[in-house]
């Protein structure tokens, strides 16, 4: 099956440093991938989607300065936390729709600390 | 606007019985629901799924029953198992939007 591969699983950084997180389509082309973040036992909440090519979609109050989305191929798009502080800690998961009628695989997520 | 609901947070039961898992939303506009299921520190791992045009999908001991009249969905799984002890995610699609919307999830333990 489609698998989705997310990278770094866990990452601790300073405050005020950048992180970047990647998120790789294995053995499929993904022209869409989205990016999700879940704080403690609430849900996952859409950050943005980034579509292969073009600008990302971010929604409703996501500052799109802070949260950098790259989508430069058909199998990597990334998340660079800019300027990281410690409310910028989470649970970053990615997700990539992998072209079957309910496809959507996800990443095994980002635990960043930022300390 | 919390679109897609999971109003009980945990779920405590038996090994060999069911676990009965509900979601409720507001939308009647979504194309599909979809179950998953998470462990912690990991992604989302895909279950299930129904169109909103059935009222019932089955896959092995994985049962979602859908009512759009009380828009409402449930997750029946049968027998229980230990291993089936994770967080549960409800979500649901509108097709033109291409965008998932979760529930809160709900938490379920199975006792041996």
């Amino acid at each position: 099956g489609a698998v989705v591969s997310q990278h770094p699983s866990r990452v601790i950084c300073k405050s005020g440093t950048s992180v970047k997180i990647e998120c790789r389509s294995l053995d499929f082309q993904a022209t869409t991938m989205f990016w999700y973040r879940q704080f403690p036992k609430q849900s996952l909440m859409l950050m943005a989607t980034s579509n292969e090519g073009s600008k990302a979609t971010y929604e409703q109050g996501v500052e799109k300065d802070k949260f950098l989305i790259n989508h430069a191929s058909l199998t990597l798009s990334t998340l660079t936390v800019t300027s990281a502080h410690p409310e910028d800690s989470s649970f970053y998961i990615c997700s990539a729709r992998d072209g079957g009628p309910y496809g959507y695989t996800f990443g095994s997520g980002t635990r960043l600390t930022v300390v | 606007d919390q679109q897609v609901k999971q109003n009980s947070p945990s779920l405590s039961v038996q090994e060999g019985r069911i676990s009965i898992l509900n979601c409720d939303y507001t939308n009647s506009m979504f194309d599909y629901f979809l179950w998953y299921k998470k462990y912690p520190a990991e992604g989302p791992t895909f279950l299930i799924s129904i169109s909103s045009i059935k009222d019932k999908n089955e896959d092995g001991r994985f049962t979602v029953f859908l009512n759009k009249s009380a828009k409402h969905l449930s997750l029946h799984i049968v027998p229980s198992q230990p291993g089936d002890s994770a967080v549960y995610f409800c979500a649901a699609v509108k097709l033109v939007r291409d965008k998932l919307v979760f529930g809160a999830g709900t938490i379920l333990r199975v006792k041996s």
